[in-house]
């Protein structure tokens, strides 16, 4: 079985504050990608990166970076300098191929508001 | 290139009706996927087409239903519905369905059953 958890449910910071969005994920499989979300209020879930499972090399995108740490099965997702609109819902996800099948398991997200 | 197209935005249905919903992937995306999204449960796979077939399932009651037409269109359908089935449905459309493909998601259709 496979899991994503991502314990923070919501977080609120002050604008231009840094935030980091936590997500552990459990799969026995060897071969997976890992995403990121963000889901605004309008609904739309927005991609915004992708990571294969050897691929162990932190990223750094503008304001966005992702620490993926396999020894702990950790993939963090920290903003910088927060902005108003980076408010929304960020979900990551597990992508493995089961038994010759994809499957795609979410987190339950957690709830970013940035206050400006 | 438009994007993944879902209608209608919003629909209210009464207990006991059927109801189908309809996604339109990026054009040359050949994976449809649906999910339901809910407080409660978070986003949760219904099913996957790849050219016109079913290729994945979720865990979900047969009320669920779904089916891919030879251009990529997707519909869902749910019959006999219930008061728990009130939530977004998201679609979403891949290339190709590959492992390393992200989704580009759909707005969803927010079903309300009353």
């Amino acid at each position: 079985a496979q899991k994503v958890t991502q314990a923070q449910t919501e977080i609120s910071v002050v604008e231009k504050e840094d935030v980091t969005l936590d997500c552990v994920y459990e799969t026995r499989d060897t071969t997976y990608y890992l995403f990121w979300y963000k889901q605004p209020p309008s609904g739309e879930l927005v991609f915004l990166i992708r990571r294969n499972s050897f691929d162990e090399q932190n990223e750094i995108s503008g304001r966005y970076s992702w620490n993926f740490q396999k020894s702990t099965s950790s993939f963090n997702f920290t903003i910088t300098a927060s902005q108003v609109v980076d408010s929304a819902v960020y979900f990551c996800a597990l992508r493995t191929n089961s038994g010759g099948y994809q499957k795609v398991t979410f987190g339950t997200g957690t709830k970013l508001q940035v206050i400006p | 290139k438009a994007g993944v197209t879902q209608t209608p935005r919003y629909l209210i249905k009464t207990r006991g009706q059927q109801v189908t919903l309809s996604c339109s992937p990026i054009s040359g995306h050949r994976s449809v996927s649906w999910y339901q999204q809910t407080p409660g449960q978070g986003l949760q796979f219904l099913f996957e087409y790849f050219s016109e077939t079913q290729r994945n399932k979720g865990n979900f009651p047969g009320r669920f239903s779904g089916r891919q037409f030879s251009n990529s269109r997707s519909e869902m359908n749910v019959s006999t519905l219930e008061l728990g089935d009130s939530a977004l449905y998201l679609c979403a459309s891949s290339s190709t369905g590959g492992l390393d493909y992200g989704y580009t998601f759909g707005s969803g259709t927010r079903l309300t059953v009353v």
